[in-house]
């Protein structure tokens, strides 16, 4: 069962240049959420999706897009890279009593440098 | 605003008990969830409580008081493998299913 899938786990950009973190679950969750992680912070929720063909913007939308055209995947678009994006970015998801109970599946992170 | 406050550091020796307060500060409560972070590792899902009271599984527990807007997590019998951050999160209401996040306390468990 793999559960919440993200790539890449490692990645290093340049200034500028655009890229973009995949996401996929196997639990036919209709929750899914991308979140980024400073080192010694708590989570920031950046756009999350309630269900395919629909998303919301987080706490920090900024410089970041994302899609839903199917139950299973999220990427998030990087466009114009900059250092203040240098982050761990988790993606979760959670089925229809996960916001209820406030359970949620993480992926295992990717790590972005942006140097 | 809304806001959770966590102790940032925390520091116990094995085979004792540790408890990490969460205190919060939000327009409306659903529930309170606490999440385990190894280093380096995905957050994993460790309890709610949506009510008031004790909620107990193995060697973990947590605690709920709405009144006092206060929880915490109960950890005993520590083990080496125990030292990781450990969030509490609220369901707030009116927020759409979207969690706020404290910003974690960190746990070393010393032999």
């Amino acid at each position: 069962n793999a559960g919440v899938t993200q790539t890449p786990k490692f990645r290093i950009l340049k200034i500028g240049q655009s890229m973009t973190l995949q996401c996929t679950q196997d639990m036919n969750h209709n929750y899914m959420y991308w979140y980024r992680q400073d080192p010694g912070m708590g989570l920031k929720l950046i756009y999350y999706s309630v269900g395919a063909g629909i998303t919301d913007k987080g706490e920090v939308p900024n410089g970041y897009n994302v899609s839903r055209s199917t139950t299973e995947d999220f990427p998030l678009r990087l466009e114009l890279a900059a250092p203040s994006q240098t982050s761990v970015y988790f993606c979760a998801s959670s089925g229809a009593q996960g916001p209820n109970t406030g359970e949620l599946f993480f992926g295992e992170g990717s790590r972005l440098t942006v140097l | 605003g809304q806001s959770l406050e966590q102790p940032s550091e925390v520091t116990a020796v094995e085979g004792a008990i540790v408890q990490i307060n969460c205190t919060y500060q939000t327009s409306g409560f659903y529930g309170l969830s606490w999440y385990q972070q190894h280093d380096g590792g995905a957050p994993t899902f460790l309890s709610y409580n949506a009510l008031d009271g004790l909620e107990e599984t193995g060697r973990f527990s947590s605690f709920l008081s709405r009144s006092d807007s206060y929880g915490y997590l109960l950890l005993q019998e520590l083990q080496m493998k125990d030292s990781a951050s450990y969030f509490c999160a609220v369901r707030a209401a009116g927020n759409n299913r979207k969690l706020i996040w404290g910003l974690g306390t960190s746990l070393a468990v010393n032999p």
